[in-house]
């Protein structure tokens, strides 16, 4: 089976840096993504990673360990509208299937 | 515009009776996928389908039914058997080249 682990909940501070993290079992690993999910909305695709290494993209960054089953989102300048769920998902063997975390719920203060 | 499509947004059923969603995709996506939400919690899979007139359980398909008739569409039937059927559900849908789900923009369900 697959398992992924994610913290249910993270406060941060408007204009700081987060770090959330993901770690993961799974067996034929091809990827690993994250989503952004705001309150009763669809999840919106954030990043996806294959190879060790870090991917930036403007204030969000992604870094993945497969070696580790790790990986984690950074968020810079953080914002008010960043306050939203965000979800691990990785993608196996299992054709283009996707397990999902349970999700971190990140909440922005001022 | 291409997307995905689900409708309604807003659902309200009485116990006992089933009720289908909708899922429409205009991506000309082969793979389309049904989750479901609860409050607070992640995705869980309930049915997924990588071609036309095929389609696979997912995790938790118990008091689920799902049809694939044309590659568009894919609709999902909550039964009288889904013991807990007020959730937010949603559709979406993947490429055979790419890896990422596109997202339609849920329905949420509530039995009472």
């Amino acid at each position: 089976g697959q398992n992924i682990d994610q913290p249910t909940e993270m406060t941060a501070t408007e204009g700081a840096i987060v770090q959330i993290n993901c770690t993961y079992q799974t067996s034929g690993f091809n990827g690993l993504f994250w989503y952004q999910q705001h309150a009763g909305e669809a999840p919106t695709f954030l990043s996806y990673n294959v190879l060790d290494g870090l991917e930036e993209k403007g204030r969000f960054s992604s870094f993945l360990s497969r070696s580790k089953g790790y990986s984690y989102l950074l968020l810079k300048e953080l914002q008010m509208k960043d306050s939203a769920s965000y979800l691990c998902a990785v993608s196996s063997n299992a054709g283009n299937m996707l397990t999902f975390g349970g999700g971190t719920r990140l909440m922005v203060k001022p | 515009d291409g997307g995905i499509t689900q409708s309604p947004k807003y659902l309200f059923r009485k116990e006992g009776q089933n009720v289908t969603l909708s899922c429409e995709q205009n991506l000309n996506h082969d793979a389309m996928y049904w989750y479901r939400q609860d409050p607070g919690q992640g995705l869980r899979l309930i049915y997924y389908s990588q071609i036309v007139n095929d389609f696979q359980k997912g995790d938790i398909a118990e008091g689920y039914s799902v049809s694939r008739e044309k590659k568009e569409s894919f609709p999902l039937t909550v039964t009288s058997a889904q013991k807990n059927p007020t959730a937010f559900y949603l559709c979406a849908s993947s490429s055979a080249e790419n890896y990422e789900q596109y997202f339609g923009p849920g329905t949420r369900l509530t039995v009472t």
